[in-house]
């Protein structure tokens, strides 16, 4: 099955720009979301399809992807970014499943 | 709206069958491009998809838990029903189910939004 990695933890301190990585195996072919949580709620999309941002996200909430590694860039973090991170693709080959990475928790200084 | 909302028993003993359900408004489960997930998340762990029914009644589910999970809706009743069989402490876990979006076209894509608030469900004599 795919597997997903991302760091445990990214600091960073207020006002700075963020970087979430995820990696994969030529992940750069796949489409890579990603979810924000805060501590006892529910994910909530931030960022589909590698670079789109949903309606309500701020602009700050950018992605990329290519290669084995995608990446989620907050820029000008705030004190409310600080939460965990979840990427996600779909891999629609043979049984489909849903694989996500194993979350990174974003601590502002 | 979109919304999905996420009841069952919040206590269930070892070996016992797990029966939760997902009332969703605002979208139809006939929706082609729609479908819905359901995904857990233990205590201070990882999200881990556990498994999916598309629109035409199509099912996935974890490979790891395949031999447990059942997935079924009720069209009718705007409503998805996941049954977990053999409940085991390690199983105690929140149980959010969402709405995937799913698009087939220069590469096939989903993504979940949006969740429901999930239900913790502990597993425990």
């Amino acid at each position: 099955s795919y597997v997903l990695t991302q760091p445990p933890s990214v600091s960073v301190a207020p006002g700075q720009t963020a970087r979430i990585t995820c990696g994969g195996n030529n992940i750069g072919s796949k489409s890579v979301h990603w979810y924000q949580q805060k501590p006892g709620q529910a994910p909530v999309l931030v960022v589909y399809d590698d670079s789109d941002r949903p309606s309500g996200i701020p602009e700050r909430f950018s992605g990329s992807n290519s290669g084995n590694t995608a990446t989620l860039t907050i820029s000008r973090v705030e004190a409310g970014d600080e939460a965990d991170y979840y990427c996600q693709v779909w891999d629609s080959s043979s049984d489909h499943s849903w694989v996500f990475g194993g979350g990174t928790k974003l601590t502002v200084l | 709206q979109v919304t999905l909302k996420e009841s069952g028993p919040v206590l269930v003993k070892p070996t016992e069958t797990l029966t939760l359900t997902c009332t969703v408004s605002g979208f139809s489960l006939s929706n082609a491009r729609m479908g819905v997930s359901w995904i857990r998340q233990p205590p201070g762990k990882a999200l881990e998809w556990l498994a999916h029914i598309f629109s035409n009644d199509e099912k996935s589910y974890s490979t790891s838990l395949k031999s447990r999970l059942t997935i079924s809706k009720d069209t009718s009743k705007s409503q998805v029903v996941l049954t977990m069989t053999n409940m085991d402490p390690v199983d105690t876990a929140t149980y959010y189910c969402a709405r995937s979006i799913i698009e087939i076209a220069a590469r096939p894509i989903s993504w979940f939004d949006p969740w429901g608030q999930g239900t913790l469900v502990t597993v425990s004599s």
